[in-house]
């Protein structure tokens, strides 16, 4: 079985700048989760989909989005990036409460 | 809150020496406890979990967990440590938020490093 994969792997853009990053789940897992980890606030939970819906969401600002579409394969987006968010995105599928995750997508923000 | 901690930033044991990496946890209710590994240029993997029964839990690579209620705690252990054990270690709770939702909080992470 394929693992989860991540697009792009590295992504540098501008601040006030958006960005999207996707994220296509193992086979058959229907839930998906997106991480931000940086070195100083680690692993930090952002949302969690599941069948297209937003079924868990963390403690971050609007700024950060995030959808799933009927072949559960999710996509993020940040809008008006700010030095900050530079940080490497994972996105995790879940089966019976296992999580999957995929290699990140590195973003720096300049 | 939902918290998660990791007292050792670092962890080193000589080769086939018994490790054992620590974990306490803060939760409202019933916890869902996990361990995920990180080798160096690899994403995270899921090692272990509990939810509930046995409180010794047996995962991947011959790691186990033990979990311990009355201390909060979710120890992570393995009999005899191997060279290619050496990578990133994290603790994961999974517990109820107020307003109904499951939000997973992560430690910080141990570096385990195995010498020769």
């Amino acid at each position: 079985k394929a693992g989860v994969t991540q697009t792009p792997r590295y992504l540098i853009k501008t601040r006030g700048q958006q960005v999207t990053l996707s994220c296509s789940p193992i086979s058959g897992h229907r839930s998906v989760s997106w991480y931000q980890q940086t070195p100083g606030q680690g692993l930090q939970f952002l949302f969690e989909y599941f069948s297209e819906t937003q079924r868990n969401k963390g403690n971050f600002p609007g700024r950060f989005s995030g959808r799933q579409f009927s072949n559960s394969r999710s996509e993020m987006n940040v809008s008006t990036l700010e030095l900050g968010d530079s940080a490497l995105y994972l996105c995790a599928s879940s089966s019976r409460d296992e999580q999957y995750f995929g290699p990140g997508t590195r973003l720096t923000v300049t | 809150a939902q918290s998660v901690a990791q007292p050792e930033d670092q962890v080193n044991v000589a080769e086939g020496n018994p490790l054992t990496v620590k974990c306490t946890y803060s939760v409202s209710g019933n916890p869902y406890l996990f361990w995920y590994v990180q080798y160096p240029n690899r994403g995270l993997q899921f090692l272990l979990k509990y939810i509930t029964g046995d409180n010794l839990v047996k995962g991947s690579y011959g790691f186990e967990a033990e979990f311990n209620k009355s201390q909060t705690s979710f120890h992570l252990k393995k009999p005899s440590a191997l060279v290619s054990d050496s990578a990133l270690y994290f603790c994961a709770v999974r517990g109820l938020q107020s307003g109904g939702s499951y939000i997973p909080t992560f430690g910080r992470g141990t570096s385990l490093i195995v010498h020769p």
